[in-house]
């Protein structure tokens, strides 16, 4: 089955600074990768996701990177603020969309941005 | 955008209490829903994925007779906990997936507690 790895674990940033979480995948069928926030006690949420037709996605601060070849796609944060500080998740499915689909989620990465 | 709404947020009971969570899409039809399980500081495994009107998909290890899945209509699912005993106190967290593009958009989850 798939298998999501995701560095670093642990990411301190002063603010401003920008953050990059790597994730690479294994199965080359996975073609749907979302990445998540989660917050202390609440449920992932949605911040970007990326299709494999795609090598790039941004919305305002937030990018996302794909490169299906070497299988690994990076979440990039650019003039981080306080409130951008929670757990971040990468995960990957396969299929049309991914909201039908099984997701294989990476192991977090506990992003802290520091005033 | 989507919302899952998840119930109840926490619960604390005695050993051997069943516990009934409920997870509902607000504002879309969910043809899938998943339930997931998180300890602390770790990431998000996939306990089981349910379609509407139709059986529920248990990953390996899972007990079905343990977690009781029911997913009667197109917004609503529900995961039971059968005579739940201290090694089932966890993190429980839904999401649901439409059709089309939709991606998978999470409730924000129960803390269960099994004293």
């Amino acid at each position: 089955g798939e298998n999501v790895e995701q560095h670093p674990s642990t990411l301190s940033v002063q603010e401003g600074d920008s953050a990059v979480i790597k994730c690479t995948y294994s199965d080359s069928a996975s073609n749907y990768f979302p990445w998540y926030k989660q917050e202390l006690g609440k449920g992932p949420q949605l911040i970007i996701d990326i299709r494999s037709n795609v090598g790039e996605k941004k919305d305002q601060r937030i990018a996302v990177t794909l490169n299906k070849t070497a299988k690994h796609f990076s979440l990039h944060i650019t003039e981080t603020q306080p409130e951008d500080s929670a757990v971040y998740f990468c995960a990957a499915s396969k299929g049309v969309t991914g909201g039908g689909n099984k997701l294989t989620f990476g192991t977090g990465t506990q992003l802290k941005v520091e005033l | 955008g989507a919302v899952v709404s998840q119930h109840p947020s926490r619960v604390i009971c005695k050993s051997g209490t069943s516990v009934k969570i409920e997870c509902r899409s607000l504002d879309f039809q969910a043809t899938t829903m998943f339930w997931y399980r998180q300890f602390p500081k770790q990431s998000l495994m996939l306990m089981a994925t349910s379609n509407e009107g139709s059986k529920a998909t248990y990953e390996q290890g899972v007990e079905k007779d343990k977690f009781l899945i029911n997913h009667a209509s197109l917004t609503l699912s529900t995961l039971t906990v059968t005579s739940a005993h201290p090694e089932d106190s966890s993190f429980y967290i839904c999401s649901a997936g439409g059709k089309g593009h939709q991606p998978q958009h999470f409730g924000d989850g129960t803390r269960l507690s099994i004293l």
